[in-house]
């Protein structure tokens, strides 16, 4: 079975910017979480889609977004970028949802503003 | 908001001395989740505990869940060279309240030949 896969893997961009990163979860996964690590911040949880639902977001600002497609791929935003947006952004999917299943993490899009 | 310490933040033994991190949250978990991250690596579903007071084990692994539900542990017996990594918990809040993960900010585990 496929793992889950994130793209692209790495991107630049330059503050003011905005960006799109895509997750494909494994397969028959129906929930996708999507994270941010920073050195100064550790892992932060972002938010959890479920079948194409938002069900839980973390305390981010609105510049953050995300949605979830029916075949359960799913799409994390960043509008307006600042620099302190550099970072590595995981996903995970998960069977069910993520406080009760085993999350797969993806390997991650690494994100530099410039 | 919940917050999750974790110490030590980084922990350097000699191969086959133990191991072992420790999570303790300012709010009692509904459940809580361990991890481990290759340096240049994704994190790693390791398990999830539960109950209160709950012990799992898996090979030289040991996680357990304290009584109240606000710590968590990890120990590992006789530390191999492939036990190197980052060990993060993962708690979550009761559902009722903000039922998101919180996680500890990892111990780095090296291990010496």
């Amino acid at each position: 079975k496929a793992g889950v896969t994130q793209t692209p893997r790495y991107l630049i961009k330059t503050r003011g910017q905005q960006v799109t990163l895509s997750c494909s979860p494994i397969s028959g996964h129906r929930s996708v979480s999507w994270y941010q690590q920073t050195p100064g911040q550790g892992l932060q949880f972002l938010f959890e889609y479920f079948s194409e639902t938002q069900r839980n977001k973390g305390n981010f600002p609105g510049r953050f977004s995300g949605r979830q497609f029916s075949n359960s791929r799913s799409e994390m935003n960043v509008s307006t970028l600042e620099l302190g947006d550099s970072a590595l952004y995981l996903c995970a999917s998960s069977l069910g949802t993520s406080g009760t299943d085993t999350q797969y993490f993806g390997p991650g899009t690494r994100l530099t503003v410039l | 908001g919940q917050q999750v310490m974790q110490i030590p933040q980084y922990q350097h033994v000699q191969e086959g001395e133990d191991f072992t991190t420790y999570c303790n949250s300012s709010t009692t978990l509904s459940n809580i989740q361990w991890y481990k991250q290759r340096p240049g690596g994704h994190p790693v579903f390791l398990i999830q505990l539960v109950k209160s007071g709950e012990v799992k084990k898996q090979k030289r692994l040991t996680f357990q869940f304290g009584e109240a539900k606000k710590n968590s542990s990890l120990h590992i017996t006789a530390t191999q060279t492939t036990d190197v990594g980052t060990y993060f918990c993962a708690g979550w809040g009761l559902p009722g309240g903000s039922y998101i993960p919180t996680f500890g900010r990892g111990t780095s585990l090296i291990v010496h030949p």
